[in-house]
Parts: C-alpha cells; structure tokens; sequence
C-alpha cells in the first residue's frame, strides 16, 4: 500500500498561535488527499478533502478560514490551525487516495492546545 | 455520513476466529464494503473491501450477505496484536469519494 508520513507526530501550542501539521505521500503522486479529525474515543470526522492545485472542499461545519489546507504538489499537503484554542485539540490524521478504491492513512497528529 | 452500523464492542479469546458483523441496509449496487482498523493513537489499517463475492486475504476474509445488506469481517485466528477499533464503511470506489467513518466496533481480544 501507498507509504503516507505526517510531521509533526505530536505538536503543544499556546492558544492563539497557528500549527501546520504536513502530509506526505512518500511512493505515489497523489491528486487527492483527506484530512480527518478524531476527537478522544471518538471516530473519525472527516474534515475536508485536498486537490492538488485547486481549493480544498471542506465538509459541513469546518471552517475553511481556521482550518487552511494547502496541496500544492502531488505528494504534500499541509493543514494549518489557525489561532489555535483548546478546543481544536485533537488527532488530526491524513489519507491518499491511490484511485484503486482503498485509501491509506497517515500515523496521525496529535494536537495539544494548551 | 455513515451509512453502516456495528456493535460498539467485542471480545474475542485469543487463538480463536472474531466474527465482527455489519449491518449496511441501504447499500447502492456500485457501493463496495471496506474494512479498516485502528490501534490505539495510529492512523487506519486497511484490512480488505468486496462488491458482492466473498473476499479472502493475508489478513482476514470478508463474507457478504446475497442480498448484500450485511457482511462479517472475519479474522481465522485472532491474537492480541489485533485488539482495536474494527470499522466497516460503505463507498464507491472512485476517486475522490470520501470515506465517512460510523463509530465501529472496539474489538478485544482476551489472552
């Protein structure tokens, strides 16, 4: 399956601040890519999807102007927290679509807003 | 949203097969049944999808329903190593199809 990296693994930021968290597709040029959310105990939430030189199409309810997805070549995209605040902090995981029907998820982000 | 419903939780003993069910009642005829599973603070293992046919793999079988209203995820010979959260997920395999996770099944498996 197609070998899907995040950094950082786990990020602490002030309340205020903004956090990029970054997407790679290491083994595949990915067109599109998805960006969940995943509070504890909780399932995950998809938040929006990624086109690589287009905008990102945000799912009902996420704010596009707090949650800034950028896709600008075939294996990055990036998700940045802007103004972070306590609440935003979650597990934040990403996934390619290869196009074959199966999606592969990153190993997530864990976002403390302290 | 999720279009499937699982029970929230399973035990299974070590060694033995965990049948894990999965009840997608409103299935489209181009809908595929996708499995996946998630260990504690990791990202989502895929583990097998299927159309209609039963589908085996290194990991697990998929056995699906005629009808295709339900299916069961079928691990032969479950060890510790796989206690986690089992989703089943219901998706035209296009791209750029979203994948919209339900609340899954906690699966433990008891040594």
């Amino acid at each position: 399956g197609a070998v899907v990296s995040q950094h950082p693994s786990w990020v602490i930021c002030k309340s205020g601040t903004s956090v990029k968290i970054e997407c790679r597709s290491l083994d595949f040029q990915a067109t599109t890519m998805f960006w969940y959310r995943q509070f504890p105990k909780q399932s995950l939430m998809l938040m929006a999807t990624s086109n690589e030189g287009s905008k990102a199409t945000y799912e009902q309810g996420v704010e596009k102007d707090k949650f800034l997805i950028n896709h600008a070549s075939l294996t990055l995209s990036t998700l940045t927290v802007t103004s972070a605040h306590p609440e935003d902090s979650s597990f934040y995981i990403c996934s390619v679509d290869r196009g074959l029907g199966e999606q592969f998820f990153g190993p997530g982000t864990r976002l403390t807003v302290l | 949203d999720a279009k499937t419903t699982q029970p929230p939780s399973m035990d299974c003993a070590e060694g033995r097969a965990a049948n894990l069910p999965c009840n997608h009642s409103t299935i489209s005829g181009n809908e595929y049944v996708y499995w996946y599973r998630q260990i504690h603070s990791q990202g989502p293992q895929y583990i097998i999808h299927g159309l209609k046919n039963n589908e085996t793999n290194e990991m697990a079988s998929l056995i699906i329903t005629e009808d295709r209203k339900s299916s069961t995820l079928i691990l032969p010979h479950a060890t510790l190593r796989d206690t986690a959260v089992y989703y089943c997920i219901v998706r035209v395999p296009n791209t750029g199809n979203q994948f919209y996770f339900g609340t899954g099944t906690s699966l433990t498996v008891i040594p």
